[in-house]
């Protein structure tokens, strides 16, 4: 069964606005997630790590002030998109590892499709 | 240089043929290999993982690995259509499981 959940699963805004997207963990606790942003026929692309606890690492190019991440459980971390714009319309997808170490594969939520107007 | 390099396809086998799908890595240090198969529309689900040179095996699934010349590879065997997907490779160096991930190979099982 689905070990990360992700709600919502699509969303449809009007540009300005801000979409909130949760991640959560289930029947185990992370500490890390990971949020990825899929274009069409592109691959996912890492945008920040979410850390329980403490400020989320974003990768080069992605604005944190744009993309909020706060990690503020062990179960549940959340991205929202601020200002959402046409071009921030993208599959955006989460993911956690049960364990921390690098043989500990990730899973991925089911992903939200966020569509911007 | 990209870090992570697959045929984009589409990989075109006929159902019950062995599918043969390749990936090559430019970072020497990676510790971590995945494959992870996505269907249209749906977030990645985890094929396989290997850590070590060599083979491994799952069902259907064997994935290669070949540290010396920067490879990994996934065969599948007895194709369905079902298996008709994009396949993404990914690596991991270092802890957490950060992923890098290549654009993916689409697959079409024919019937």
């Amino acid at each position: 069964g689905a070990v990360v959940s992700q709600h919502p699963s699509w969303v449809i805004c009007k540009s300005g606005t801000s979409v909130k997207i949760e991640c959560r963990s289930l029947d185990f606790q992370a500490t890390t997630m990971f949020w990825y942003r899929q274009f069409p026929k592109q691959s996912l692309m890492l945008m920040a790590t979410s850390n329980e606890g403490s400020k989320a690492t974003y990768e080069q190019g992605v604005e944190k002030d744009k993309f909020l991440i706060n990690h503020a459980s062990l179960t549940l971390s959340t991205l929202t998109v601020t200002s959402a714009h046409p071009e921030d319309s993208s599959f955006y997808i989460c993911s956690a590892s049960r364990g921390s170490g690098v043989n500990s594969p990730l899973h991925f939520g089911n992903g939200t499709r966020l569509t911007v107007t | 240089q990209k870090e992570v390099e697959q045929n984009s396809g589409p990989l075109s086998v006929p159902e019950g043929a062995i599918a043969s799908l390749n990936c090559t890595y430019s970072d020497r240090v990676s510790q971590s290999f995945f494959w992870y198969r996505q269907y249209s529309g749906k977030s990645p689900e985890l094929i396989m993982s290997i850590y070590s040179n060599g083979d491994k095996e799952d069902g259907r699934f064997t994935a290669q690995l070949n540290k010396a010349s920067q490879y990994v590879s996934l065969l599948i065997r007895d194709s369905q259509p079902s298996d008709s997907a994009t396949y993404l490779c990914a690596f991991a160096t270092g802890t957490a499981s950060k992923l890098t991930f290549g654009t993916g190979t689409r697959l079409q099982v024919t019937l």
